[in-house]
């Protein structure tokens, strides 16, 4: 089966800890996202990359860290930086061919600090 | 600030009726606009397309795109109490890969 993974599924974190979130994907595409969603709010976009061993930051990107080295694996690392974290997170993947824009979700991770 | 907007709701409709959710879009650049249906507690899932101005149909779905306007809906005939979701617009953000999210509009179709 074709598709995006996040694990884990729900997560719970102390204050002061840094955690990092898995998104794997097989669906061969290029690029790759990571979003945040709090209740009642759309989407957020932390950081995003187009390519292996290159990524860009999105409009919330402090206190998160990212890396890209495969191409089916973008994880995400919540540090202790980040004042507010809990929050559902979202990974996303795109084919990358030119002018193809369609995104596709994984299940998301809850992430509630304690 | 390139923007998205929708009205967050909730719309309300009744079993059968026709769902009429809509948006708008700040940056006459994009070309290509996207509706997701998000279950509650769950992710979005991508449910229609859309790149040329008119309508595209696909089964009880049809989104219409007016880039003269920057306006973009989308209709759901015979709505079922399955449909009830937050519905939320796209829009690309020129060639950075990246999409604009609106809100999202809140649909509860009631029995």
């Amino acid at each position: 089966d074709g598709g995006i993974t996040q694990s884990p599924k729900y997560l719970f974190r102390k204050e002061g800890q840094n955690v990092t979130l898995s998104c794997e994907q097989n669906l061969n595409h290029d690029a790759m996202y990571w979003y945040r969603q709090d209740p009642g709010q759309g989407l957020r976009l932390i950081y995003y990359s187009q390519i292996v061993n290159d990524f860009q930051k999105g409009d919330i990107a402090e206190g998160y860290s990212v890396s890209r080295e495969k191409k089916e694996s973008f994880p995400l690392t919540v540090t202790s930086a980040q004042k507010n974290p809990t929050a559902f997170y979202l990974c996303a993947s795109r084919a990358g061919t030119s002018g193809n824009y369609e995104q596709f979700f994984g299940p998301g991770t809850r992430l509630t600090v304690l | 600030q390139k923007e998205v907007e929708q009205n967050s709701g909730p719309l309300s409709v009744p079993e059968g009726a026709i769902a009429s959710l809509n948006c708008t879009y700040s940056d006459r650049v994009s070309q290509s606009f996207f509706w997701y249906r998000q279950y509650s507690g769950k992710s979005p899932e991508l449910i229609m397309s859309i790149y040329s101005n008119g309508d595209k149909e696909d089964g009880r779905f049809t989104a219409q795109l007016n880039k003269a306007s920057q306006y973009v809906s989308l209709l759901i005939r015979d709505s079922q109490p399955s449909d009830s979701a937050t519905y939320l617009c796209a829009a690309n953000s020129g060639n950075t890969g990246k999409l604009i999210f609106g809100q999202g509009t809140t649909l509860q179709v009631k029995p």
